[in-house]
């Protein structure tokens, strides 16, 4: 079965420094999202990308925070210049777009997230 | 804008207990999308469930079964017979229709953190 796959699953930072995220969507699936889980918290939205550009981001997504997709199979979040308060897990999904639907009605698929500590 | 409460925080079971996690949402959608997913203890977010606000059919799997009612915007899950290994985090999650100008992003609920004990 088709998987969301993130790497690494743990990265450890100083403050101040530029951290990727890299995430490996289902291949057919054409819509990507971040999300973050602080410890101990409720899942938020970061951002959605479709077509090779930001859909939709929340407030949480400032200048700090981009997206990319490098090639036809990878996609990153970096965080040019990380905080404390940017630790938290950083969950990358992907959801298939139909023709006759759109990507909310399509499940998103989550990979297994990525633990980032920032020290 | 878009909501999903889940009012229990924390459910303690004995195993082979029926067990109940609430979830209410608000949408102005009238076409909207309700998920459930959970969070064992290793971490990952595995996909449970989706429904289509236009379908209020509950459904059944296994042990598990969903109770959807618009007109209490309720979203309900139950675990007949829980197992140990039904500990975990569940997290009710809503997205609306895109088409109608709604985000396709998922809100999520707080999570209710299930304990089943042997």
């Amino acid at each position: 079965e088709p998987e969301v796959t993130q790497t690494p699953s743990h990265q450890v930072t100083q403050m101040g420094q530029e951290v990727i995220l890299r995430c490996v969507p289902i291949s057919n699936h054409l819509y990507f999202y971040w999300y973050r889980q602080i410890l101990g918290q409720k899942v938020e939205f970061l951002v959605s990308f479709y077509n090779n550009e930001i859909s939709e981001k929340s407030e949480i997504f400032d200048d700090q925070f981009s997206v990319e997709r490098p090639d036809g199979s990878n996609f990153t979040l970096k965080i040019r210049s990380t905080k404390l308060e940017d630790s938290a897990m950083y969950f990358c999904a992907s959801s298939d777009f139909t023709a006759s639907g759109g990507p909310g009605m399509d499940t998103q698929y989550f990979g297994p997230g990525t633990r980032l500590t920032v020290l | 804008a878009q909501k999903v409460t889940q009012a229990q925080t924390e459910i303690s079971v004995v195993e082979k207990e029926d067990v109940t996690l609430d979830c209410v949402y608000e949408t102005r959608d009238t076409t909207y999308y309700l998920f459930w997913y959970k969070q064992p203890p290793s971490g990952e977010l595995v996909f449970l469930i989706r429904r289509n606000s236009f379908d209020e059919q509950n459904e059944i799997s296994g042990r598990y079964s969903w109770n959807f009612q618009k007109s209490t915007s309720s979203f309900n899950f139950t675990i007949t017979a829980s197992q140990v290994v039904d500990s975990a985090v569940y997290f009710c999650a809503l997205s609306e229709d895109w088409k109608q100008g709604g985000s396709e992003k998922l809100v999520f609920g707080k999570g209710t953190k299930l304990t089943v004990n042997p």
